[in-house]
Formats: C-alpha cells, sequence, structure tokens
C-alpha cells in the first residue's frame, strides 16, 4: 500500500481537453511537489505546495494543496501534446528531506 | 547554478557481475544525496540517502550499497547483480527545508 495515491495511473485525452491528477493520503505533509518526468529522463520539480489550501499556476497548470495537506491535485487546462509524461506527486512529512513518491500519472494527450 | 551528472546513462552488465554507478553535483556545498530507483513507468523507491560524507541511510535490504567519498559525489554499488536489479536508478540533490529534490538524468540498468 502506497503512502501517496495517485490517480489515474493513466490518462489519455486530446489536445484542448481538460484533465485533473490527484494525490491522495491519510497522512498530513509538510510539503508537497509536484514533477513531470519524460521518458529516459530524470523528472523535474514543477511545484512545492506548504500551506493548507494553497494554489499555485504555472502557465495552464494549477496546483492545489488540500486544506488538511493531505491530498493534492493538479489541473491542466487546454492540454498540448508538450504535456506528455509522467506526473508524480511527492510528499515530505517533516523537514528531514525525505520525500515519498506516489505512483504517477501517465498523460498522454494526441494532438 | 547546480547541475547534477551521472554516468554511465545506459549499462547491460550480466548476473553475478559487480556494478559500479556514480553521480555528482555541482554548484551547491553540503547537499543531501540519494539513489531511487523506478520500476517502468512507475514512481520511485528510496533506495539509499545520505546527509554528508560517509553517511549512508538504508531504505531498502537489497543487493546494493552505496558510498558517498566526497561532498558532492555519490556511488551506488553492487558485488553481484542480480536479475532484479534491472531498472532505471536516479540520483538527487536536496537541501532546502522544503525538502525540494533535483534529479540526474539517470542510469538505465539491464541484468541479463
Amino acid at each position: 500500500t502506497q503512502l501517496l495515491e495517485q490517480s489515474p495511473q493513466f490518462l489519455s485525452i486530446q489536445e484542448g481537453e481538460n484533465l485533473t491528477v490527484y494525490c491522495n493520503s491519510s497522512s498530513v505533509f509538510s510539503s508537497l511537489q509536484w514533477y513531470r518526468q519524460e521518458p529516459g529522463e530524470g523528472p523535474v520539480l514543477l511545484v512545492t505546495v506548504v500551506t493548507g489550501g494553497e494554489v499555485k499556476k504555472l502557465k495552464r497548470l494549477t496546483f492545489q494543496f488540500g486544506d488538511a495537506r493531505k491530498d493534492s491535485s493538479l489541473h491542466i487546462t487546454a492540454a498540448q501534446p508538450g504535456d506528455t509524461g509522467l506526473y508524480l506527486c511527492a510528499g515530505a512529512m517533516d523537514a528531514g528531506n525525505m520525500l515519498t513518491f506516489g505512483g504517477g500519472t501517465r498523460l498522454m494527450v494526441k494532438p | 547554478s547546480q547541475t547534477i551528472h551521472q554516468w554511465p546513462a545506459t549499462l547491460v552488465q550480466p548476473v553475478g557481475s559487480p556494478l559500479s554507478l556514480e553521480c555528482t553535483v555541482e554548484g551547491t556545498s553540503n547537499p543531501n544525496l540519494y539513489w531511487y530507483r523506478q520500476a517502468a513507468g512507475r514512481g520511485l523507491q528510496l533506495l539509499f540517502y545520505s546527509v554528508g560524507i560517509g553517511q549512508i541511510s538504508s531504505e531498502v535490504p537489497q543487493n546494493l550499497s552505496a558510498s558517498r567519498p566526497q561532498d558532492r559525489q555519490f556511488i551506488l554499488s553492487s558485488k553481484k547483480l542480480l536479475l532484479s536489479d534491472s531498472g532505471f536508478y536516479l540520483c538527487a540533490w536536496g537541501w532546502s527545508a522544503y525538502n525540494e529534490q533535483f534529479f540526474g538524468p539517470g542510469t538505465r540498468l539491464t541484468v541479463l
């Protein structure tokens, strides 16, 4: 059983559609990060959220941290083929520099 | 700016052979260093982490070991590889209070 559950595991959509990826846990996190990874490469940090209820925007991507700091969501507006990749959430339960990763959501955006 | 290097990029090794993967970080001092393994298209499993030279913590009992001979160098080793050691190995560094980690390009290991 993973500490962080991501859903859906796979998502295939057409260019221009909107989507939301969820990252859920029964544990409280001091911070939570979202990464995007392309095949054969290392994950790239997109955003860090640290405050319950916090919302951050990165162009067409909107990240939200749950009020209780147990869950997070990533919403993409008007998806483009360049958004294709594996999206990973990762949470830290304290400031000890250890991260727990979710299982990932593989997104494919078709032109 | 900080950069992180891993080599080799790909490696094919026979069962029972030794392994040495290297990771180096530039542009930062006394970083926390991490080794992860990733199954195909899935999440990351933390293998080892280090908060300083010679300080290694293991998260998963396995056929692998890690060493940190210098501040910005992290090495993943095995004396005898198993088929189950195949995977994508990622090195990362981090230092912030928010636990942000930054990843290298990875090494694809295939054990035959």
